[in-house]
């Protein structure tokens, strides 16, 4: 069974921190790797994705995917209040499959 | 706007009832999905459809029913047989897989079932 392993929290950081979420995966063929938000109550929606090794820069978010390691996180910069939720890491495995993560949720402290 | 909609938002469900929820994009995607959320967890897949008259059992399709008449439209049906319906159940769709450069879910705003 593949598998996609997140670290469920909370994370709580004050407000204007750097928040890391981190997400490991289990199948070495994965090619295609995502982050969504996920409010209490609300469908997720997409922040990031990241198919390469390294980091991927968006406004306050950083990807950063490790492929060796079978390891990729988010980075938040200057994290707000309104960051507050449920981030779920997921990745494509096999030709169909998009494989989730149970999500960390994050707290962001004013 | 292009996107997903799903109905009902919410819906109760008696004991031995089957319900059908709904699920329209007009993102023109092939792709269709139905995953379950239940609190604290992440995303199940129920069943998925990459193709109009063709879709597959994903991790926890038992209790559970689907159609793909048109390729718009994806509903599902949880039938009496699904012991432990109460969840968030979420539709998505996608383009078809084509590598590394396979796109995203997008997502409806779900629907929440209760079984009373």
């Amino acid at each position: 069974q593949k598998e996609v392993e997140q670290n469920s929290g909370p994370l709580s950081v004050p407000e204007g921190a750097i928040a890391s979420l981190n997400c490991t995966y289990s199948d070495r063929g994965s090619q295609s790797f995502f982050w969504y938000r996920q409010y209490s109550g609300k469908s997720p929606e997409l922040i990031m994705f990241i198919y390469s090794n390294g980091d991927k820069e968006d406004g306050r978010f950083t990807a950063q995917l490790n492929k060796a390691s079978q390891y990729v996180s988010l980075l938040i910069r200057d994290s707000q209040p309104s960051d507050s939720a449920t981030y779920l890491c997921a990745v494509i495995s096999g030709t169909y499959k998009y494989i989730f993560g149970t999500g960390t949720r994050l707290k962001v402290l004013a | 706007d292009g996107g997903i909609t799903q109905s009902p938002k919410y819906l109760f469900r008696k004991e031995g009832q089957n319900v059908t929820l709904s699920c329209e994009q007009n993102l023109n995607h092939d792709a269709m999905y139905w995953y379950r959320q239940d609190p604290g967890q992440g995303l199940r897949l129920i069943y998925y459809s990459q193709i109009v008259n063709d879709f597959q059992k994903g991790d926890i399709a038992e209790g559970y029913s689907v159609s793909r008449e048109k390729k718009e439209s994806f509903p599902l049906t949880v039938t009496s047989a699904q012991k432990n319906p109460t969840a968030f159940y979420l539709c998505a769709s996608s383009i078809l897989y084509s590598g590394r450069d396979t796109g995203e879910l997008f997502f409806g705003e779900g629907s929440r079932l209760t079984v009373l």
